[in-house]
């Protein structure tokens, strides 16, 4: 069955701490992830997915396979950087997104 | 670019009513729209995906004449909640995705609250 957990419903930090997101993933084939953002009163965003292996805003995800986690890293939070992080999988030819329970990230001053 | 919107952003309607939410991508051609909802708190679950001029596939548990989907063009898609009670109040968010987005991007409309009293 195809799955994507997110162990924590709230990660609190302090800024300029260091912030890792958890995100594992079952999926039977070679998905394609994803990390949405949702900032307060915004509409979900695409902050990243694995296949640009880009940073944005600071932040890092790197598909680990064996594992089957997609965790996302940020090396020293910022007070902005408070949101609900949302990871999320999809695959080749599989037409739609299946989301993770959500993580809701608070950096406090 | 890439900007999904939705109508109404927010709608009160009485029990047994039906209610229309439009989803509309403003500057590029959606082949796909999703339709999802989501509970206080909780993840969005997807509901259905809608292909331009096809029928909307449900997603388990979806019951299918209750939330009509029709994807008429490559711009709109609405989703009717038929005969709505208050268990259906719920957030509900579109996103689409078209060939300018690339293969699997997704673009989020800012949702619609749906209260049913």
């Amino acid at each position: 069955a195809q799955r994507v957990t997110q162990p924590e419903k709230l990660l609190s930090v302090f800024k300029g701490a260091p912030v890792e997101l958890k995100c594992n993933y079952s999926y039977s084939g070679s998905p394609e992830l994803f990390w949405y953002v949702q900032y307060s009163r915004q509409r979900l965003q695409l902050l990243l997915r694995h296949i640009s292996r880009e940073s944005i805003k600071g932040f890092t995800a790197d598909l680990n396979k064996g594992e089957t986690s997609f965790h996302l890293k940020k090396p020293f939070a910022q007070e902005e950087d408070s949101a609900m992080y949302y990871c999320a999988l999809s695959g080749r030819g599989y037409n739609k997104l299946i989301f993770g329970a959500g993580t809701r990230l608070a950096v406090h001053p | 670019g890439a900007v999904v919107s939705q109508h109404p952003s927010w709608v009160i309607c009485k029990s047994g009513t039906s209610v229309k939410i439009e989803c509309r991508s403003l500057d590029f051609q959606a082949t796909t729209m999703f339709w999802y909802r989501q509970f206080p708190k909780q993840s969005l679950m997807l509901m259905a995906t809608s292909n331009e001029g096809s029928k909307a596939t449900y997603e388990q548990g979806v019951e299918k004449d209750k939330f009509l989907i029709n994807h008429a063009s490559l711009t709109l898609s609405t989703l009717t909640v038929t005969s709505a009670h208050p268990e259906d109040s719920s957030f509900y968010i579109c996103s689409a995705r078209g060939s300018r987005t690339g293969s699997y991007e997704q673009y989020f409309g800012p949702g619609t609250r749906l209260t049913v009293t």
